[in-house]
């Protein structure tokens, strides 16, 4: 199984400063010959099912506010929320499509400090 | 717009069969670029990947779970169910179904169901 983790577990951020997610798979991602890193990036708020934001490592979903970006490649990834707004609050996973089992990062925390 | 909508028990007694069916609306279910997964989240932890079946039938399985599962595809009804059976305390947890979008069966969790939560207990 590809183990993906994420840090930290969680961190507190102030209203409009910047908040970074990394994300390590134990393997690379990368699927070289489409050049294209099978990784995404989930919000997810509490009762709620989680939310696709990112595909592709660095491809923001339709609707998705462009504050949320995500950067990498091969084994190291990166989730930036450039201006954290109060909506942010939630927790954020990162998960391999690259092999089966499927796997997901433990998730960060985000809070506002 | 694509919806995915869990249903079944929430109450299962240990050793039993969990079974849960997820109906897909808005969208055809039998396209040959969808993969549709179940997942699952016990209260309070992350998110584990139990398996998926194809538009042709295939199945993959989480090999930690793989001798207790079973997912399968009914097209006439729009739906796809998971059993898994010798379920204990361990298997209580929110279940979600998903759908995949990508032929090749590499591709992100696009539409989810808002999640059903399963409890085992006597």
């Amino acid at each position: 199984d590809i183990v993906m983790t994420q840090s930290p577990d969680s961190l507190a951020v102030s209203l409009g400063e910047r908040a970074t997610i990394n994300c390590r798979s134990s393997q690379s991602v990368l699927y070289s010959t489409r050049n294209k890193n099978y990784l995404a990036w989930y919000q997810q708020k509490p009762g709620q099912p989680p939310k696709l934001l990112i595909s592709w490592a660095s491809t923001r979903e339709s609707g998705v506010p462009d504050r949320f970006s995500g950067s990498g490649s091969g084994t190291d990834f990166t989730l930036t929320i450039s201006s954290l707004q109060p909506e942010d609050v939630a927790v954020y996973y990162c998960q391999q499509y690259f092999n089966t089992p499927r796997t997901f990062g433990q998730g960060t925390k985000v809070e506002i400090k | 717009q694509v919806q995915l909508q869990e249903s079944g028990p929430g109450l299962v007694k240990p050793s039993q069969t969990l079974s849960l069916t997820c109906t897909v609306s808005g969208g055809a279910i039998n396209r040959g670029t969808y993969y549709w997964d179940w997942i699952r989240q016990p209260a309070g932890k992350g998110l584990e990947w139990i398996g998926r079946i194809y538009t042709s039938g295939s199945t993959d399985y989480n090999p930690s779970l793989k001798s207790r599962v079973t997912i399968s595809l009914d097209t006439s009804k729009s739906q796809f169910s998971l059993k898994l059976t010798s379920v204990t305390a361990a298997d209580t947890a929110v279940y979600y179904c998903a759908r995949q979008d990508d032929s090749s069966g590499h591709a992100p969790f696009d539409y989810w169901g808002l999640g059903t939560l399963v409890t085992v207990s006597s």
